[in-house]
């Protein structure tokens, strides 16, 4: 169990770019979320995955975001045409789904963006 | 809609004193759980503790306990012999049957030797 990995640990693009973001979850997760946590705020949910089907997204996420889990293991969450207001760290968590509820969420070390 | 508020943006405390965050909720929903999480500097957010909203007895993990008050919609978190390791950033969270984990804006703790 090596834990939740996310890729790249930072990226810097100009305002117009698109970037894409890899999220790896802990193998045997079948759930998997994103968060996006700007500077001085909580966590705020983006949108979450049970197995590759993608069960809710947030209002936040505009149609310039993106987000997939092909096979339900690894997911991506792509920005199209960056704005500076996406600055922020995307955090991605999994978690099993043991049929109980609220199982615990595992975080990743998160993928800072700078968009200049 | 399900809010949480963290009213202390940083908190110090010296080093094995033992210290309390603050933290309350809003939603409603009967069913819900509340989470503190723990975010050192440049390190991944680790949950500290958990508490089923329909249990009464309050949740202990070690040095970490919490104030379940549901009536107040109250949610403190205790850490006690404050060690070094213990500085962070502390979230206060809820998850209603949505499975959305909502966040406050955290706590800063800083430990003092």
């Amino acid at each position: 169990d090596t834990g939740v990995s996310q890729d790249p640990r930072h990226k810097i693009t100009k305002r117009g770019q698109n970037v894409t973001f890899r999220c790896d979850p802990i193998s045997e997760h079948n759930r998997l979320y994103w968060y996006r946590q700007t500077l001085g705020q909580g966590p705020e949910f983006l949108t979450y995955f049970q197995n590759e089907a993608q069960l809710e997204k947030s209002r936040l996420l505009s149609d310039r975001f993106s987000a997939e889990r092909p096979k339900g293991s690894f997911s991506t969450l792509e920005i199209q045409r960056t704005e500076q207001g996406d600055s922020a760290m995307y955090l991605c968590a999994s978690s099993s789904d043991s049929g109980r509820r609220a199982d615990t969420q595992y975080f990743g070390p998160g993928t800072r963006l700078t968009v200049l | 809609a399900q809010t949480v508020t963290q009213s202390q943006p940083e908190m110090s405390v010296q080093e094995a004193e033992t210290v309390t965050l603050s933290c309350t909720y809003d939603t409603s929903e009967s069913d819900y759980y509340l989470f503190w999480y723990k975010q050192p500097p440049s390190r991944q957010m680790i949950l500290v503790i958990r508490q089923e909203a329909y249990k009464q007895q309050n949740a202990t993990e070690n040095r970490f306990s919490v104030n379940f008050q549901k009536a107040a919609k109250s949610f403190s978190l205790k850490i006690s012999d404050s060690q070094l390791g213990d500085a962070a950033m502390y979230f206060c969270a809820s998850e209603n049957r949505d499975d959305k984990i909502i966040f406050g804006k955290g706590t800063r703790l800083h430990i003092l030797p």
